[in-house]
C-alpha cells in the first residue's frame, strides 16, 4: 500500500524568506513517481513537477527546487524568495507504475500563507 | 491548446438523488481518472478510464460509476447520494505513451453539495 504524509498543516512565511514543504512517502514498489502539485484558491490542481524513483538527482526549476532522498523516502520542496502568489496549498502525491496505469496517491497537503 | 474542462462547476443536490458530472480531457490525451476531494483533505482516487473501460479502482462503493466515450470525455455517476458524499470533484486526464501513463493534469473541479 502506498502512503504519502506531510506533517506540516499549515505554514506562514513573510515575503522573501524561504520555505520547505516536508514529504515523506511509503511504497513497495521499486518504481514509482514522485509529484508535486499546488492547489490555489481556486481549486485547481497544478502540476510542478514529476520524478521517477531511479532518478535522485535534485531539481531546481526558477525559485523553486526539490530534493529526493530515496534512503529517507523524502521529497522536500523548497520555494526560494517566497512571494504572495505562491499562497496556496501544496501536494506531495506518489503512484506506482505497475502495468503502466498510475494510481496517484496524495498527502492531505500543506497550506502556505506568505504574509507581504 | 485547451486544458482540463470540467461541468457543471457547483451543483446541490438533495440525498438519494443521482448525479451525474462531465469531464472532457486535454487535448491529445486519451486517460481520465476521476477523484473526489473532500474539505481540507488531499484528493481521493476513484478510478480510471482508458479506451471505454474502467481500469483502475479506488475504495469507493458502487455507487459510483463511470464511462468513457469514444471522443475520450467521461462521466462520472453517483446514485443514492449521501451527505458525506459533498466534495469536490475532480478529473484528470493524461497520456499512455508506449504503454506507461504520463502525468496527470488536472481541471477545475465540479463543487457537489448534497442537502
Amino acid at each position: 500500500a502506498q502512503k504519502v504524509t506531510q506533517a506540516q498543516t499549515e505554514i506562514s512565511v513573510v515575503e522573501k524568506e524561504d520555505v520547505t514543504l516536508d514529504c515523506v512517502y511509503e511504497t513497495r514498489d521499486t518504481t514509482y513517481y514522485l509529484f508535486w502539485y499546488k492547489q490555489p484558491p481556486s481549486g485547481e490542481l497544478v502540476f510542478l513537477i514529476r520524478r521517477n524513483s531511479f532518478d535522485e538527482q535534485n531539481e531546481i526549476s526558477g525559485r523553486y527546487s526539490w530534493n529526493f532522498q530515496k534512503s529517507t523516502s523524502s521529497f522536500n520542496f523548497t520555494i526560494t524568495a517566497s512571494q504572495v502568489v505562491d499562497s496556496a496549498v501544496y501536494f506531495c502525491a506518489l503512484s506506482e507504475a505497475r502495468r503502466g496505469y498510475q494510481k496517484v496517491t496524495f498527502g492531505t497537503g500543506t497550506k502556505l500563507q506568505v504574509i507581504p | 491548446d485547451a486544458g482540463v474542462t470540467q461541468s457543471p462547476t457547483h451543483l446541490i443536490k438533495t440525498r438519494g438523488q443521482q448525479v451525474t458530472l462531465r469531464c472532457s480531457p486535454k487535448s491529445g490525451h486519451d486517460t481520465v481518472s476521476w477523484y473526489q476531494q473532500a474539505l481540507g483533505q488531499g484528493p481521493q482516487f476513484i478510478f480510471q478510464y482508458y479506451e471505454e473501460e474502467e481500469r483502475q479502482r479506488g475504495n469507493f462503493p458502487d455507487r459510483f460509476s463511470g464511462h468513457q466515450f469514444p471522443n475520450y470525455s467521461s462521466e462520472l455517476n453517483v446514485n443514492a447520494l449521501l451527505l458525506g458524499d459533498s466534495a469536490l470533484y475532480l478529473c484528470a486526464s493524461s497520456l499512455v505513451n508506449r504503454g506507461r501513463e504520463d502525468t496527470q493534469y488536472f481541471g477545475p473541479g465540479t463543487r457537489l453539495t448534497v442537502l
